[in-house]
């Protein structure tokens, strides 16, 4: 258990449906991270949030959505995905956003599919 | 173009000694982080830093540009993908991970 929850594990879902992937970290952070895990590929870095406000987007296509209403909660909103948009994606905090390279904690992530 | 490399597959026999390598091309990077990620379960660190250190059975070499992971005494439950990472930038730049089978 890292203190860091995401919801739901699993989803499936068709490309013309909305879903929310959910976060949830209880260690007082302060910086929340997604990233997408494909088979065989390095974790890729979607966005980045620190104090709630969002401070990085890897050129993420404008179907994933992200929301942090505060320090505690991230989401991921999707829609009209693709079905190379299956993965799984991960989500990570860390105390603050330093450039020194703060640990990051991780959930255990949600395995989505898209059909 | 930052990036990490590291192995797709390391195979090992248990009570063996394994060493993941890792290299990075990671701008203003210094720092090595090593994470374990069983299927299912959150990455987990292992260890980091910018100086060879060691965490239980697990140590890291460093090199400016490339660490390595050795696990001591490797047993089949250590079957898992281990992850490198550099940081540059602010931000953790990961390798594709190594997945380390086991055999008894």
């Amino acid at each position: 258990e890292t203190g860091v929850t995401q919801t739901p594990r699993h989803l499936v879902m068709g490309m013309t449906n909305k879903k929310s992937l959910k976060c949830e970290q209880h260690l007082g952070h302060n910086a929340m991270y997604w990233y997408k895990q494909s088979a065989k590929k390095p974790l890729e870095l979607m966005f980045v949030y620190s104090l709630e406000e969002r401070v990085e987007n890897n050129s993420v296509p404008s179907r994933f959505s992200p929301e942090c209403p505060n320090s505690s909660h991230l989401f991921l909103h999707l829609h009209t995905l693709q079905p190379e948009d299956s993965a799984l994606y991960l989500c990570a905090s860390s105390q603050d956003r330093g450039q020194g390279g703060e640990t990051q904690y991780f959930g255990p992530g949600t395995r989505l599919l898209v059909l | 173009k930052d990036q990490v490399f590291q192995p797709s597959t390391v195979a090992s026999s248990e009570g063996a000694v394994v060493e993941i390598f890792c290299n990075h091309s990671v701008s203003n990077a210094y720092n090595f982080f090593w994470y374990l990620h069983f299927p299912g379960c959150a990455p987990r660190l292992l260890v980091k830093g910018s100086k060879p250190s060691q965490q239980g059975r697990y140590n890291m070499t460093y090199e400016r540009f490339s660490s390595s992971l050795l696990i001591l005494q490797v047993r089949e439950a250590d079957a898992a993908v281990y992850y490198c990472a550099s940081c540059g930038g602010g931000k953790l730049i990961f390798g594709q991970g190594t997945e380390l089978s086991v055999k008894p």
